[in-house]
């Protein structure tokens, strides 16, 4: 089966720092791996996809994402913190057989201070 | 363009009741899936549909239901409401494989 973990429960950042928000996978063959946010009372926002080709991935909003087949990881990161990134950050990986099953992972809420 | 809509957006309903919601999808979408998500258990597929089929479905009892109409919209049904089955329910559709366009749910309390 696959499935996706997320570490921290929760991410703390300076304004202007660079972030990270960490996700492993656990899939068998070719991992299709994604990143979506959401905001208080909203729905997901589709942020980035992995599906083959270059490891670093660039997408909305100045984020990007590193694949690295050999930690089985796909890390979201942005190099210069906003407050309003803050949000909920999910990783999630397309299930194998077809069609659009994504699997989530359990979530980091990113917070960024002044 | 329009996003993906979601009908009611509020309910309460009490136990033993059932609930339709109602997702429009963005034009020329033609998959719609649905997800329940609570505070316990995160984010959970519910079922995908494609072209008025059940392409996906997840590990959720047969009180939860859905469909497709031929127009792409899409309603999912709960039946014999419980306490548990409190939740936001997202639609979502899609164009390319894994990028999902998401309403901004449906937040049911079952009382």
């Amino acid at each position: 089966a696959q499935s996706v973990a997320q570490p921290e429960d929760q991410v703390n950042v300076a304004e202007g720092n660079p972030l990270t928000v960490k996700c492993t996978y656990s899939v068998s063959g070719n991992p299709y791996l994604f990143w979506y946010v959401q905001y208080p009372n909203r729905g997901l926002q589709f942020l980035l996809k992995y599906i083959t080709g270059d490891n670093l991935v660039k997408g909305s909003y100045g984020f990007e994402a590193e694949f690295n087949k050999s930690q089985t990881s796909f890390h979201l990161k942005k190099p210069s913190a906003l407050v309003s990134d803050s949000a909920l950050y999910f990783c999630a990986v397309l299930n194998t057989g077809g069609g659009n099953k994504l699997t989530f992972g359990t979530g980091t809420q990113l917070k960024v201070e002044l | 363009k329009a996003g993906v809509t979601q009908t009611p957006r509020y309910l309460i309903k009490t136990r033993g009741q059932q609930v339709t919601l109602s997702c429009s999808p963005i034009s020329g979408h033609r998959s719609v899936s649905w997800y329940q998500q609570t505070p316990g258990q995160g984010l959970q597929f519910l079922f995908e549909y494609f072209s008025e089929t059940q392409r996906n479905k997840g590990n959720f009892p047969g009180r939860f239901s859905g469909r497709q109409f031929s127009n792409s919209r899409s309603e999912m049904n709960v039946s014999t409401l419980e306490l548990g089955d409190s939740a936001l329910y997202l639609c979502a559709s899609s164009l390319n494989a894994g990028e999902l366009f998401f309403g901004e749910g449906s937040r049911l309390t079952v009382l």
